[in-house]
């Protein structure tokens, strides 16, 4: 069956390091990949979308990578902030319809 | 920027008891999405309307579910004879009619069931 996985633990990290995020696949051919951010109580906010023919998209601090041989995606937010702190969700989505499978999810936590 | 608004934020009910949840998505989009999320999970896709027409139903959604959009606007999601399993975050998204459109997400309403 399909699954993806993100890191299951919390990441700490110290302001101004760079953050990585995992989401790995398996069993699944997505058409693209999508970033979410999601703060407690709130719905997720979108942040970077990436398709299967692209190796990396670049948004102000924050940078994807989506690599359909190792079926893997990383995520970097660059001189990071306390108001990064956050839960972050991939998505990959299918070519046929806009339906998104979600991983867990990584909860940030960057300390000043 | 008036973005996806979910009504009410948070509903308590009784066990067995009906419930009706309500989304207004973006104006200019044509498909509506309805997720369950709960505590420590990603979202999980319920269903998805393309303007008035639902497309797609996802296994979770069983015959106590159902979702409307009756005029390709606004979408509601009753679940009836509730059940403790239900407790959740309901989330609604809208998106333009292309598959890998972003989705914009409203805030959820989360249902506690006593």
């Amino acid at each position: 069956s399909q699954k993806i996985e993100q890191n299951s633990e919390a990441l700490n990290i110290q302001e101004g390091k760079t953050a990585t995020l995992t989401c790995n696949y398996t069993n699944y051919s997505p058409a693209y990949l999508q970033w979410y951010r999601q703060d407690p109580g709130r719905g997720p906010v979108f942040l970077l979308l990436i398709r299967e023919n692209e190796k990396e998209k670049r948004k102000e601090r924050l940078k994807v990578t989506f690599d359909t041989t190792l079926k893997q995606s990383l995520f970097h937010i660059t001189a990071s902030q306390p108001a990064d702190s956050a839960t972050y969700l991939c998505a990959l989505g299918p070519s046929n319809t806009g339906k998104l499978i979600f991983g867990q999810g990584t909860t940030l936590q960057v300390k000043p | 920027d008036t973005g996806v608004s979910q009504d009410p934020r948070h509903k308590i009910t009784k066990r067995g008891q009906n419930v009706t949840f309500r989304c207004d998505p973006i104006s200019e989009h044509n498909r509506l999405y309805w997720y369950r999320q709960t505590l420590g999970q990603g979202p999980e896709f319920l269903t998805y309307f393309q303007n008035e027409a639902q497309l797609e139903k996802s296994r979770l959604l069983s015959d106590r579910f159902s979702a409307e959009r009756p005029k390709g606007s606004f979408s509601t999601l009753e679940i009836q004879r509730t059940e403790q399993g239900d407790s959740a975050m309901y989330l609604c998204a809208s998106s333009f009619s292309l598959s890998d459109q972003p989705q914009h997400f409203g805030d959820g309403t989360r249902l506690s069931i006593l």
